[in-house]
């Protein structure tokens, strides 16, 4: 069963920094494309980043809304995905979803953590 | 990129049909067969139900389909059921490692 747990969302400053993780289980790991996606409360979902999978070296692509703040990386041997996310705004607040790329579908997703940016 | 347009709302009875449109440019909708739909019941992950515009995953019932015409693309739910009341979103490649989504459409099943 494939299965996508994220943690690590919570209240920070604006300016601070948060990192979230994915867990993934289910399925080989570095196979697959992985995307971030993001919606703030009571708002559409937005496209975040995602990375490639080890055929084609991990690369990465961001939204121009958060290009040079957040960076997304993996470590295949805790089947983990990340995002780390830099000089945080008040609209960044959202539930980050990770999310399984399948051809340009997104076909398996976690429940989503929340992240708040507020003084 | 702009969120691709959807309408607000749509809304039918049940066992009627109802049809969602997803409007974006010739950089996204129009120049890629890669449109694919997603189902989000409040409070809930969304749930892929279209994928390559007309691909329907395992599980999902023959009830949905999918279709594009030029830069729009649509969803189609046939013999509305009180389960698919929810949120609706389109997405689209556009492009240079570019994904964009659509502004979402909410469905009453009245």
């Amino acid at each position: 069963e494939v299965q996508l747990v994220e943690s690590g969302g919570g209240l920070v400053q604006p300016g601070g920094s948060l990192r979230l993780s994915c867990v993934v289980s289910g399925f080989t790991f570095s196979d697959q494309y992985m995307d971030w996606v993001r919606q703030a409360p009571g708002k559409g979902l937005e496209w975040v980043g995602r990375t490639t999978n080890k055929d084609t070296s991990y690369t990465t692509a961001y939204a121009a809304s958060v290009k040079g703040r957040f960076t997304i990386s993996r470590d295949e041997s805790k089947n983990s995905l990340y995002l780390q996310m830099n000089s945080l705004k008040t609209e960044d607040t959202a539930v980050y979803y990770c999310a399984r790329r399948n051809m340009a579908a997104l076909d398996y997703w976690g429940q989503g953590t929340l992240v708040t940016v507020s003084s | 990129q702009s969120a691709l347009t959807q309408p607000p709302s749509a809304s039918g009875s049940p066992g009627q049909s109802v049809t969602i449109s997803c409007t974006g440019t010739s950089s996204d909708v129009g120049g890629y067969n890669y449109v694919s739909w997603y189902q989000q019941h409040p409070g809930k992950a969304p749930k892929l139900m279209i994928s390559e515009v007309s691909k329907r995953p395992s599980g999902v019932p023959d009830r949905f389909s999918g279709a594009k015409s030029g830069n729009t693309a649509s969803l189609t739910v046939s013999g509305l059921q009180p389960e698919d009341e929810a949120d609706y979103y389109c997405s689209s490649f556009a492009g240079t490692n570019n994904y964009v989504f659509g502004t979402g459409t909410k469905v009453t099943v009245l």
